[in-house]
């Protein structure tokens, strides 16, 4: 199947500082990049979808202006946490769509980031 | 209420059991109908999808969808202590597949 990277695989940062979290789709091109966040024992929650040469797309409750998409190619979408805080721990992991053999179109997910924030 | 509700578990089982993970969800407008696997610190991999109601399978894994029940499952035969791992159903609309709704995973330990 297509592969989905991130880059870094952890960070630890002290409060206050800006993170920037890289999704790769290696063998295949996403126009559509999607972010999730993960808490400890809890779900998956979709953050944002990320489009190439457009604005992202923020779920209801997500600071835009707090948590910075940019889908500048067609293989590359990042995240930036901006002032990050404590709070704002969590596994932050990315997908990638591309179409199986049929009209399926199957999501491809990254190894996720785990960011603390000290 | 939360879209997708999946029980937390951790379900712990002997080898070669029959495990049976489920969800239930609220939207009748979901059709297509994912099992992810996710190991520790890892990301999610996909196991199985179904669109609209039904039975598949594949291998040791089956996965149902009842959608007059608004229920789903997902049943391992012959389990493996490499299945342990926790599971994710995921379920998105027609009108907007790439928009997964998550439960919150079933921790599974099947012990050797």
């Amino acid at each position: 199947g297509a592969v989905v990277s991130q880059h870094p695989s952890r960070v630890i940062c002290k409060s206050g500082t800006s993170v920037k979290i890289e999704c790769r789709s290696l063998d295949f091109q996403a126009t559509t990049m999607f972010w999730y966040r993960q808490f400890p024992k809890q779900s998956l929650m979709l953050m944002a979808t990320s489009n190439e040469g457009s604005k992202a797309t923020y779920e209801q409750g997500v600071e835009k202006d707090k948590f910075l998409i940019n889908h500048a190619s067609l293989t590359l979408s990042t995240l930036t946490v901006t002032s990050a805080h404590p709070e704002d721990s969590s596994f932050y992991i990315c997908s990638a769509p591309q179409r199986s053999g049929n009209s399926y179109n199957e999501q491809f997910f990254g190894p996720g980031t785990r960011l603390t924030v000290l | 209420q939360k879209e997708v509700e999946q029980d937390p578990g951790p379900l712990s089982v002997p080898e070669g059991a029959i495990v049976s993970l489920n969800c239930t969800y609220s939207n009748s407008a979901f059709q297509y109908f994912m099992w992810y696997r996710q190991y520790s610190r890892k990301g999610p991999e996909l196991l199985m999808y179904t669109y609209s109601s039904g039975n598949k399978e594949d291998g040791r894994f089956t996965a149902q969808v009842d959608k007059s029940s608004k229920y789903i499952s997902l049943f391992i035969r012959d389990s493996q202590p490499s299945d342990s791992a926790t599971y994710l159903c995921a379920m998105s609309h027609e009108y907007n597949f790439n928009k997964f709704y998550f439960g919150s995973g079933t921790k599974l330990n099947v012990k050797p």
